[in-house]
């Protein structure tokens, strides 16, 4: 199986600053007949299940606030929220879905410091 | 509105047995994927098992393959999951989730979930 590691773990950022969340995949998840890479980020906040907010590493999932974006290639992925609002305060996975048996980073904890 | 009601969560002892349904509604369930995915406390996620439109396609993680079988009713707009030989380490919340429009294998839609315990 990929296995998806984030960095860091958690993380305390104030608000109105920015939040980075790292994501490295243990193999390319880019695939080379479409050039995309296949890489998704979710945000799960407390007592809710989690809510899906970016696609194909980069494609922002309707109703998703301009202010998530992704990026990244291959095996080295990145989240970054610009400014902070106390609403972004939750967990945040990774998703490889390359595989059919696809898997999640182990989440980063996002507070406001 | 998509809505996704999980149910059938409870508990059982090590060795048991338990049937999960998710009922779909406000979409054409016939025409998309589904999946189940787990969280066990205080933990991060893991996805289960996903069954194609027709059923055709079923994929399973290693940890369940072989316990646990996926299967759907499209007259009922309904997803199930049979859940045998239960271990302790299969106490998770069970989330059943809907594959997107913009991608297959990315979750866009999430039922609460149904909380399955293991336990003597």
């Amino acid at each position: 199986d990929i296995v998806m590691t984030q960095s860091p773990d958690s993380l305390a950022v104030s608000l109105g600053e920015r939040a980075t969340i790292n994501c490295k995949s243990s193999q390319s998840v880019l695939y080379s007949s479409n050039n995309k890479n296949y890489l998704a980020w979710y945000q799960q906040k407390p007592g809710q299940p989690p809510k899906l907010l970016i696609y194909w590493a980069s494609t922002r999932e309707s109703g998703v606030p301009d202010r998530f974006s992704g990026s990244g290639s291959g095996t080295d992925f990145t989240l970054t929220i610009n400014s902070l609002q106390a609403e972004d305060v939750a967990v945040y996975y990774c998703q490889q879905y390359y595989d059919t048996r696809n898997t999640f980073g182990q989440g980063t904890k996002l507070e406001i410091k | 509105e998509v809505q996704l009601v999980e149910s059938g969560g409870g508990l059982v002892k090590p060795g048991g047995s338990l049937r999960l349904s998710c009922a779909a509604s406000g979409f054409t369930f016939n025409t998309y994927s589904m999946n189940w995915v787990r969280q066990a406390p205080g933990k991060g996620l893991e996805w289960v098992s996903s069954i194609s439109t027709s059923s055709i396609y079923i994929y399973y993680a290693d940890s369940v393959k072989g316990r646990f079988t996926i299967s759907r009713d499209n007259a009922k707009n309904s997803l199930y999951l049979q859940m045998n030989s239960l271990r302790a380490e299969d106490t998770a919340v069970y989330y059943c989730a809907r594959d997107g429009v913009g991608a297959h294998r990315v979750f866009d839609y999430w039922g609460q979930g149904t909380l399955v315990t293991v336990s003597s």
